[in-house]
């Protein structure tokens, strides 16, 4: 089945401790990219990569990290979480035409 | 900095209904025009658009771009209440492919 797979989906932290979500895809899209969703807010883009080695700021990219060593995978990492970065976190790969397919999401409490 | 604006912010209707839900944008070198339909989890990809006048059309869903004023419609007939979701509009541009910029959705509740 195609799909976009992050992993956790639930995670609570304490502030500070660094993390990592993943992010693996099937579809061998060149296209992928991390979202964050606050209440009101929509989707706000925070990296995405536009293929191997390739990855560009999004919209709100202060406090993450990402990398694109393979393909199929997208991790994304906060080195110092704070709790302003509490939010639903959303992976998604894309072919770069016809839209993107999102994984299930990640929520994300930071205390 | 690229802007992306979906009115109304939500919208309260019965089942049978019409809504046209919209989305205005302003940005610089614009590609494509996207439609998603989000439920309790991840948004689904309904439509995307490039081309100024040409419906796309999926079952009850109908989306159409105009590009001269800037703005776009879904249009969703004899609303049922499997409707009921939060829509989304993104805009990509040509300059930085892989980029998308997000409006705040419309969230609509279909009532039976």
């Amino acid at each position: 089945e195609a799909q976009v797979t992050q992993n956790p989906r639930y995670l609570i932290t304490v502030t500070g401790k660094k993390l990592t979500v993943t992010c693996s895809q099937n579809m061998n899209h060149e296209y992928m990219s991390w979202y964050r969703q606050d209440p009101g807010l929509g989707l706000r883009q925070i990296y995405y990569s536009m293929n191997v080695e390739v990855t560009d700021k999004g919209d709100v990219p202060e406090g993450y990290k990402v990398s694109r060593k393979e393909k199929r995978n997208f991790p994304l990492i906060l080195e110092s979480p704070s709790p302003n970065q509490t939010s639903l976190y959303f992976c998604a790969s894309s072919q770069g035409a016809g839209g993107y397919t999102f994984g299930s999401g990640t929520r994300l409490t930071v205390v | 900095e690229d802007k992306v604006v979906q009115s109304p912010l939500s919208l309260v209707v019965h089942e049978g209904d019409t809504v046209t839900l919209n989305c205005s944008y302003e940005v610089t070198n614009f590609r494509s025009l996207l439609w998603y339909k989000q439920e309790k989890k991840a948004p689904t990809f309904l439509f995307m658009l490039t081309s100024s006048g040409i419906e796309k059309k999926s079952g009850r869903l109908s989306s159409i771009l105009d590009k001269k004023e800037l703005f776009s419609i879904l249009n969703i007939t004899a609303t049922q209440t499997g409707d009921s979701a939060i829509y989304l509009c993104a805009v990509e541009v040509n300059t930085n492919a892989g980029k998308s910029t997000f409006g705040d959705g419309t969230t609509l509740t279909v009532k039976p």
